[in-house]
């Protein structure tokens, strides 16, 4: 089946510095790649949608310049969370959308992130 | 727009015993409805969606669910729960048109009980 793989599924980090969170497709071309944000105890939120070769989509509220999107290839996107502060703290998930079958609404998800900044 | 509703957080329940996680949606477009399960500091598995056809869907792990275009619904069920299935459950919506993108409920926190 459909695996995506996403590191480092946890990591600690100082207020000021940046994070690179990878999310990659194992088995399959992921057109569509999309990251999430989970609080303690509450759903998850939509930040962004990357498109393989353009430009990601960020939700209403979500600052593009503080989280940057990547999806250079069918197989791998990044997120980098630039000058981390402790309010940035928070799982983050990516999800997978794959070409063909798999786009008939077939979305796998990463095992999450887990950002602490201190 | 669309949006779904989960209308327990808790669901407290006793091993064996047969339990309903109730998801309602909003959409004014055609939609389509999964069920994602989550256990402590893990991604979301899937337990089941529904497309279109028939509208008792059957998931993995015992659950099912039912589309009830009507009521807007789409609860899930599983007649004898275990102490493993203690997780958050999440029903999610995406419609015909639109980013694609999933939007998810609020979640029910599922509590077995021996």
């Amino acid at each position: 089946g459909a695996v995506v793989s996403q590191h480092p599924s946890r990591v600690i980090c100082k207020s000021g510095t940046s994070v690179k969170i990878e999310c990659r497709s194992l088995d399959f071309q992921a057109t569509t790649m999309f990251w999430y944000r989970q609080f303690p105890k509450q759903s998850l939120m939509l930040m962004a949608t990357s498109n393989e070769g353009s430009k990601a989509t960020y939700e209403q509220g979500v600052e593009k310049d503080k989280f940057l999107i990547n999806h250079a290839s069918l197989t791998l996107s990044t997120l980098t969370v630039t000058s981390a502060h402790p309010e940035d703290s928070s799982f983050y998930i990516c999800s997978a959308r794959g070409q063909g079958i798999l786009a008939n609404y077939g979305y796998t998800f990463g095992s999450g992130t887990r950002l602490t900044v201190v | 727009a669309q949006s779904v509703t989960q209308l327990d957080s808790q669901v407290p329940v006793f091993e064996e015993a047969p339990v309903e996680l109730r998801c309602n949606y909003s959409s004014s477009v055609s939609v389509y409805l999964f069920w994602y399960v989550q256990y402590p500091n893990q991604g979301l598995q899937l337990l089941l969606k529904y497309l279109s056809g028939s509208t008792l869907v059957k998931g993995i792990n015992g659950f099912e669910a039912e589309f009830n275009k009507s009521q807007t619904s789409f609860h899930l069920r599983k007649p004898s729960v275990h102490i493993s299935d203690t997780a958050e459950y999440f029903c999610a919506v995406i419609s015909d048109t639109g980013r694609r993108a999933l939007t998810f409920g609020s979640g029910t926190r599922l509590q077995v009980q021996p």
